[in-house]
């Protein structure tokens, strides 16, 4: 069973906000919402991961709802690099085994 | 910055053949994985490692072997290669149970003929 749900695919402009959703409203108490992304040809990359507050890093940055039933993954300035597939997936911290769904497929164009 | 690599970026093999497709990872992680990815199914996990000389199955198993006589070295076997096993395989790490970040390799695109 899909344990998230987000769009095939988004479009950007280079510079501009990315904003990817994802949703998961049967999330559990104790599973967190982490984000990766698989560049063309590569392995995917660990971007971020929360459990119910808000998180930043380097990369990029996280909004959970209050309810926890969606979040946000937020590029600041996307850049023609960011074009990918991004993955959002849910489960418990320990988990042993990352369930990769079909991900949003982000263009970013000049 | 954590290294993973695969020993092959493309194979080629024939129905039958036994493969072997090879992962290191260069900073002592104790967990290794193997899944492959296919169009419109995502990732799924076939084995993982917990430590050395130990495995589990994941959720795909059927048709592969693993082996792990290293901590660095993580090795997953075809026994008999078929073209249903044609598809990009993608090894990873990760530091320790618990631990939520896995590190990818780059990838071995199997083709089977």
């Amino acid at each position: 069973d899909a344990k998230t749900t987000q769009p095939p695919s988004m479009d950007c402009a280079e510079g501009r906000a990315a904003n990817l959703p994802c949703n998961h409203s049967t999330i559990s108490g104790n599973e967190y919402v982490y984000w990766y992304r698989q560049i063309h040809s590569q392995g995917p990359q660990y971007i971020i991961h929360g459990l119910k507050n808000n998180e930043t890093n380097e990369m990029a940055s996280l909004i959970i709802t209050e309810d926890r039933k969606s979040s946000t993954l937020i590029l600041p300035h996307a850049t023609l690099r960011d074009t990918a597939v991004y993955y959002c997936i849910v489960g418990p911290r320990g988990f042993q085994k990352l369930v990769f769904g079909t991900g949003t497929r982000l263009l970013v164009s000049p | 910055d954590v290294k993973v690599t695969q020993s092959s970026r493309y194979l080629v093999k024939r129905t039958g053949e036994k493969v072997f497709l090879e992962c290191v990872q260069d900073m002592d992680h104790e967990n290794m994985f193997w899944y492959r990815q296919d169009p419109g199914l995502g990732l799924r996990l076939i084995y993982f490692s917990y430590d050395v000389k130990m495995k589990e199955k994941g959720d795909i198993p059927e048709g592969y072997s693993v082996s792990r006589e290293k901590k660095e070295r993580f090795s997953l076997i075809l026994e008999s290669a078929s073209t249903n096993q044609t598809s990009m395989y993608l090894c990873a790490s990760s530091l320790r149970s618990g631990a939520e970040t896995q590190y990818f390799g780059p990838g071995t695109r199997l083709l089977v003929l």
